[in-house]
């Protein structure tokens, strides 16, 4: 597995685009980029992944840098119930995931 | 379709008591996954399943034991628990495995005095 690294905390303001960065320097090329969050420990939810192309879904947006070295997770407009743990793995087929400590994201109103 | 299901949803255990913590899924998922999370930290994974009569240890196996009879459920069994396994109990499924999502069950919050 990638060893990902993510700031241990971030602030956003509510209605904002909340920007939460991920790096993955030793990523293979088969390994994939995930995003999950936790809610206020509520069970873990899927947010997005991708391998190599920018990727969008209802939720948010992935930036992935063409090296594949590190991605960004974009939440467009952030709101209050955003406030939650959000995790960067990196993940290839066959292998268990690996939760770090992830990034305490704190949205304000 | 309720997903993934966990009971209890709370537990106080005495130091050496046992209990099983039940997960079921109606997903029709040959994956499951057993994690614990200790306050702050992120969740590490107990044992895993690829099928039905099929698991194996994942990061933190000691002190819990795992069975997979059918593919709907697949319990966690803590035998003669113990201080250090007060934590919250995840239970997961999916398709497939590593780059498959997994879905989630709301947890056990299992205390241990």
């Amino acid at each position: 597995d990638a060893k990902t690294t993510q700031p241990p905390s971030m602030d956003c303001a509510e209605g904002r685009a909340a920007n939460l960065p991920c790096n993955h320097s030793t990523i293979s090329g088969n390994e994939y980029v995930y995003w999950y969050r936790q809610i206020h420990s509520q069970g873990p939810q899927y947010i997005i992944h991708g391998l190599k192309n920018n990727e969008t879904n209802e939720m948010a947006s992935l930036i992935i840098t063409e090296d594949r070295k590190s991605s960004t997770l974009i939440l467009p407009h952030a709101t209050l119930r955003d406030t939650a743990v959000y995790y960067c793995i990196g993940n290839n087929y066959g292998q268990n995931f690996v939760f770090g400590p992830g990034t305490r994201l704190s949205v304000l109103p | 379709n309720a997903g993934v299901t966990q009971t209890p949803k709370f537990r106080i255990l005495k130091i050496g008591q046992s209990m099983t913590l039940q997960c079921t899924q109606d997903m029709n998922h040959n994956y499951m996954y057993w994690y614990r999370q200790d306050p702050g930290m992120g969740l590490k994974l107990i044992y895993y399943s690829v099928g039905a009569g099929i698991t194996d240890k994942g990061e933190v196996p000691n002190g819990y034991n795992v069975s997979r009879s059918t593919t709907e459920d697949f319990p966690l069994r803590l035998e003669l628990a113990a201080p250090s396994q007060t934590s919250v109990y995840f239970c997961a499924t999916s398709g497939g495995r590593g780059t498959d999502t997994q879905y989630f069950g709301p947890g056990t919050r299992l205390t241990v005095l």
